[in-house]
């Protein structure tokens, strides 16, 4: 069955301590590995498409992986700001998003 | 260019009462998305449209749920004779095509009382 799994559930670092989120997936013919930030109370921001296995995409503190079964959300050296759940998602057959439960950050200063 | 509107922000309805959420999607974006969260839980899939069609409706409920995104105005989903259980935040999303990232609102919060 595809499906989108991400983990771990919670995480919680130290400001400055650098860690990584997993998103693994069981899709076949994947049609691009999508990351959302989601703040409390708003709507999902979106920050990565990733298409093919060996792809990368950084943003400040934030660079995206792809490999063939999965994707990693790697955070340098984070500070409180970057608070946040973070979602991965992929479309599944006619369903454009799938999303995983996400994984909720706290930096603590 | 403004985001993907949605309004209102916030709704209350009473048990048995029609739901109306309205999303305008951002400008060129012709494909839109609702998904509904509950309060910690992930972002469930509802319904895709495409100006005047239904692409893919698996995960609206059979019964009191529909959307439609007409030629002109925004994208509506409509729950009728409300529940409790309909409590929740509905997000609506919008992209150029199909393929490509999705652009979310800040979504309407509907209570139920």
């Amino acid at each position: 069955e595809d499906q989108v799994t991400q983990s771990p559930e919670a995480l919680r670092l130290q400001e400055g301590e650098s860690s990584s989120l997993n998103c693994s997936y069981t899709v076949s013919g994947l049609r691009g590995l999508f990351w959302y930030r989601q703040d409390p109370g708003k709507g999902p921001e979106f920050l990565f498409t990733l298409y093919s296995a060996g792809e990368e995409k950084e943003k400040e503190r934030l660079k995206a992986t792809l490999t063939k079964k999965e994707s990693f959300l790697h955070i340098t050296a984070p500070k409180p700001e970057d608070s946040a759940t973070y979602l991965c998602a992929a479309p599944l057959g006619n369903t454009p998003l799938v999303f995983g439960k996400g994984t909720r950050l706290s930096v603590i200063a | 260019n403004a985001g993907v509107m949605q309004n209102p922000r916030h709704l209350v309805r009473r048990r048995g009462q029609e739901a109306r959420l309205r999303c305008s999607p951002m400008k060129g974006h012709s494909h839109v998305y609702w998904y509904r969260q509950l309060p910690e839980e992930g972002l469930k899939f509802m319904v895709y449209l495409q100006k005047e069609n239904i692409i893919d409706e698996s995960g609206m409920p059979k019964e009191r749920f529909s959307a439609e995104f007409p030629k002109e105005g925004p994208s509506i989903l409509r729950i009728q004779q409300v529940v409790r259980g309909d409590s929740a935040a509905y997000f609506c999303a919008s992209s150029p095509s199909g393929a490509t990232e999705a652009f979310f609102g800040q979504g309407t919060r509907l209570t139920v009382v």
